[in-house]
């Protein structure tokens, strides 16, 4: 049951380089999400994605972007990395639309430092 | 703006305790409300979803209840165990936001 997959697991990139998170699920969820997580702020929502096709922001959207390559992945991209985006990053699928009642299932995480 | 907080930040327990996590929340215009547990270094696993129409809902040694009008959810362990050491978070999706609001979580140590 691989669930959702998330790669890389850890990153360190220096100030001003740019990476692609991965993220991948099995389970033919139409709905997707990109959250980070800091030592005292809970989860935030950066971006999410009702549908194949279709990116919406969430709360934290600013220095990020992202594709919905298809039904099974959605990607975040730091295109310049700060080290305010120092952060763990998860990434979460769900069966339903935003507003239905599926719970949402998610990836390990990938940690990721910015020096 | 939704704010979810979770009291106490930390909490240890003797092996054996009934316990219960507190999960409160500002406004009350609420969709649903999540509780995840997140071990160290892994991501989150849902554990109970409560929509708003419901009061409560149980699987296993878990139940978790839900008093929208004071902003408050509950999630009830019975017969703690060590296994059951991990970080429990509560998230609501409010109806007016279109994102889930999460609290900074418990920390849960069950002491053998």
């Amino acid at each position: 049951n691989a669930g959702v997959t998330q790669t890389p697991k850890f990153q360190v990139l220096k100030t001003g380089q740019s990476m692609t998170l991965q993220c991948a699920q099995d389970m033919n969820h139409n709905s997707m999400y990109w959250y980070r997580q800091d030592p005292g702020m809970g989860l935030r929502l950066i971006y999410y994605s009702a549908s194949e096709g279709t990116t919406d922001k969430g709360e934290v959207p600013n220095g990020y972007n992202v594709s919905r390559l298809n039904k099974r992945e959605f990607s975040l991209r730091l295109e310049s990395a700060a080290p305010s985006q120092t952060s763990v990053y998860f990434c979460a699928s769900s069966l339903g639309q935003f507003y239905s009642n599926q719970p949402q299932h998610f990836g390990d995480g990938t940690r990721l430092s910015i020096l | 703006k939704q704010e979810v907080t979770q009291i106490p930040a930390a909490l240890s327990v003797p092996e054996g305790e009934n316990l219960v996590l507190n999960c409160s929340f500002t406004d009350s215009a609420i969709y649903n409300l999540q509780w995840f547990r997140q071990d160290p270094g892994k991501g989150l696993t849902s554990l109970l979803l409560i929509q708003s129409s419901q009061r409560e809902q149980t699987s296993g040694r878990l139940n978790a209840s839900l008093d929208k009008s004071s902003g408050r959810s509950t999630l009830y362990i019975a017969a703690s165990q060590p296994g059951d050491s991990a970080t429990y978070l509560c998230a609501v999706k409010s109806g007016s936001a279109r994102q889930l609001t999460f609290g900074s979580g418990t920390q849960l140590t069950v002491l053998p």
